[in-house]
């Protein structure tokens, strides 16, 4: 079957850098999102990553290794607005969006 | 960016009422529009893909009779949920995707709540 896992919760210092990891098996890939839902409401893009590597923008970098099934989210200079969940989700064969259930990130002063 | 309108944010409707839901694409051609639906603390869900003119394609588990879908254009989709219950209370987001673009577009999500 196909599966995404991610952390469902974290909790990080405002200024501090976290990072949240996402593993997944899926029928093909065809690359990999992560969305940033704030509650109650609908997500927002961040990126898309469908080669191996880095992605940096702005405060916000993402990591893929497709040969591992694995992604990080990287967020740095955390700002208590950056307080939300963060959705990792895989586009399979069929371009379908596998999603994982999402990590609630916790900003403390 | 692209701007996906969705209405209504909330409602509240009784028992055995049907709800209309409108997702419209505002500045391109929604070629592909997809429904989900969002427990609390959970992933999203998804109910069902509609293309442009042809009828939707529902999930395994979702009652096409109860969800009806209908994407009449390439700016308009609807979703009805049809003699609503108090369980099909959840959070219903849309999302769209054009030709040529990777990334999905999401509705502003839309809460119904069933009394």
């Amino acid at each position: 079957g196909q599966n995404i896992d991610q952390p469902t919760e974290m909790t990080a210092t405002e200024g501090a850098i976290v990072q949240i990891n996402c593993t997944y098996q899926t029928s093909g890939f065809n690359g990999l999102f992560w969305y940033q839902q704030h509650a109650g409401e609908a997500p927002t893009f961040l990126s898309y990553n469908v080669l191996d590597g880095l992605e940096e923008k702005g405060r916000f970098s993402s990591f893929l290794s497709r040969s591992k099934g694995y992604s990080y989210l990287l967020l740095k200079e955390l700002q208590m607005k950056d307080s939300a969940s963060y959705l990792c989700a895989v586009m399979d064969s069929n371009y379908q969006l596998i999603w994982g259930a999402g990590t609630k990130l916790i900003i403390k002063p | 960016g692209a701007v996906v309108s969705q209405h209504p944010s909330r409602v509240i409707c009784k028992s055995g009422t049907s709800v209309k839901i409108e997702c419209r694409s505002l500045d391109f051609q929604a070629t592909t529009m997809f429904w989900y639906r969002q427990f609390p603390k959970q992933s999203l869900m998804l109910m069902a893909t509609s293309n442009e003119g042809s009828k939707a394609t529902y999930e395994q588990g979702v009652e096409k009779d109860k969800f009806l879908i209908n994407h009449a254009s390439l700016t308009l989709s609807t979703l009805t949920v049809t003699s609503a219950h108090p369980e099909d209370s959840s959070f219903y987001i849309c999302t769209v995707r054009t030709s040529g673009v990777t990334e999905a577009f999401f509705g502003q999500g839309t809460r119904l709540t069933v009394v």
